[in-house]
């Protein structure tokens, strides 16, 4: 069974920080490309951040570019946004996404919240 | 980069049938996008992939009550004979490469009511 596990998720003030992670299972991670996706309260979807199969490209969207950074660790099945200087709108639940290049997200994780406030 | 435009709400009867709608910037028509379903406190699920002559590769077990259409700009995703668990959020979204980075947008989604 395919399963996406995130966890790090956390009530946090503004410019602090949090990494995210997310475990993989149940399908061969090193052949997937992976994304973080999020949802804020009453908005809809805004993808965040992408990883290459490889891991040698990263793409961000401009919203997070300078204070997110994606990574991955293939030997532990694991994708990582490392997030800095974490605002106010930066609330919402994040998802981790795979998907094999030129293709969509087929697999998606449960989600963790991230909470920034006051 | 493309606009996507999603109404924010539909609604329709059990067992009758309903067409969302996403409407991309009309110099991006030509593009493929893809619909989600996002079910309450659920994570997403892919639909399908749809391109602007309305071909379409569904996700895994998908019913075949989900269909895709095209026309002009605008994609349409089709569910006949509405069940009570397809009252979910509809999200279509929209992948690129802008040199050699890739993205997604996605629209605000349709909130879709079974009465």
């Amino acid at each position: 069974e395919v399963q996406l596990l995130e966890s790090g998720g956390n009530l946090v003030q503004p410019g602090g920080s949090l990494r995210l992670s997310c475990a993989a299972s149940g399908f061969t991670f090193s052949n997937y490309a992976m994304s973080w996706v999020r949802r804020a309260p009453g908005k809809g979807l805004e993808w965040v951040s992408t990883i290459s199969v490889s891991g040698r490209s990263t793409s961000y969207a401009d919203s997070v570019k300078g204070r997110f950074t994606i990574s991955r660790d293939i030997s532990k099945n694991t994708l990582f946004l490392h997030m800095v200087n974490l605002r106010v709108e930066d609330t919402a639940i994040y998802y981790c996404a795979a998907y094999r290049p030129k293709e969509a997200f087929t697999y998606w994780g449960q989600g963790t919240l991230v909470s920034v406030s006051s | 980069l493309p606009v996507l435009t999603q109404p924010p709400s539909a609604s329709a009867l059990l067992g009758a049938s309903i067409k969302l709608t996403c409407t991309l910037s009309s110099e991006h028509s030509a593009y493929t996008i893809e619909w989600y379903q996002q079910r309450p406190g659920r994570s997403p699920q892919y639909i399908m992939k749809l391109k602007s002559d309305g071909s379409h590769t569904k996700g895994d077990g998908i019913p075949d009550r989900f269909m895709g259409s095209s026309s002009g700009a605008d994609r349409y995703l089709t569910l006949s004979n509405l069940q009570s668990d397809d009252e979910a959020e509809y999200h279509c979204g929209e992948s690129h490469t802008i040199d050699g980075q890739v993205g997604w947008v996605f629209g605000e989604g349709t909130k879709l009511t079974v009465l």
